[in-house]
């Protein structure tokens, strides 16, 4: 894999519902995997970051899950609500080496609409 | 803690003029980045500085685009003859530096929408 790929591109599911996203990327070279959530005519929120294989991060009903050895992130929704449609973001932060610092690569997003 | 701030919040202009943008960052951070979001991608990684530093710059930009961060706290993006496809959402964010890596979650602005004639 060379670019941040997130499956599904969107998804429609209704209140009470679990849902879950999942975020591909480059397993060579990983620094961090950052997800971010983006409402609409708001700014990026940042929900989590993660660095370490297996690690797994909980913020109320939103918790995700990384495996750098393989390359791939899990974001779970638990009893999604109305006030949780917006797109999500992940976001792999890549050093290529050489006098390269590293820049944060994005998916194209997952569209999440929760029906009341 | 007033938030990463970005003028103007729109800015419509012929093809061939040149724009600029600025950005303030949140106070404490050093880190500040600039990212290209077009409708239906995620953000597209521009630019980012530490300090006045420019740390790294996407080779995906010509030589029209310049961004400038001269003391270390506002940061500004220049496009010189402006092109239809360089109508786009500007977004710029901000993080503490962190370790080696981008292990510090970004906070981001609300963008300045370019829109060329």
């Amino acid at each position: 894999i060379l670019n941040v790929e997130q499956s599904p591109q969107s998804l429609h599911v209704q209140e009470g519902d679990s849902t879950n996203f999942t975020c591909s990327f480059p397993s060579s070279n990983f620094y961090a995997l950052h997800w971010y959530r983006w409402e609409t005519a708001k700014s990026p929120e940042a929900l989590f970051v993660m660095t370490l294989n297996g690690d797994e991060k909980k913020k109320g009903r939103i918790s995700a899950t990384l495996n750098t050895k393989e390359g791939y992130s899990y974001l779970y929704i638990k009893g999604s609500q109305p006030e949780d449609s917006a797109t999500y973001l992940c976001a792999s932060w890549v050093n290529a080496g050489g006098t390269s610092y590293g820049k944060l690569t994005f998916g194209q997003g997952t569209i999440l609409t929760v029906h009341p | 803690d007033t938030g990463v701030s970005q003028n103007p919040r729109h800015k419509i202009t012929k093809r061939g003029q040149n724009v600029t943008f600025r950005c303030d960052p949140i106070s404490e951070h050093n880190r500040l980045y600039w990212y290209r979001q077009t409708l239906g991608q995620g953000p597209e990684f521009l630019t980012y500085f530490q300090n006045e530093a420019q740390l790294e710059k996407s080779r995906l930009l010509s030589d029209r685009f310049s961004a400038e961060r001269p003391k270390g706290s506002f940061s500004t993006l220049e496009i010189q003859r402006t092109e239809q496809g360089d109508s786009a959402m500007y977004l710029c964010a901000s993080s503490l530096a962190g370790g080696p890596g981008g292990n510090q979650p970004q906070h981001f602005g609300d963008g300045t929408r370019l829109s060329i004639l």
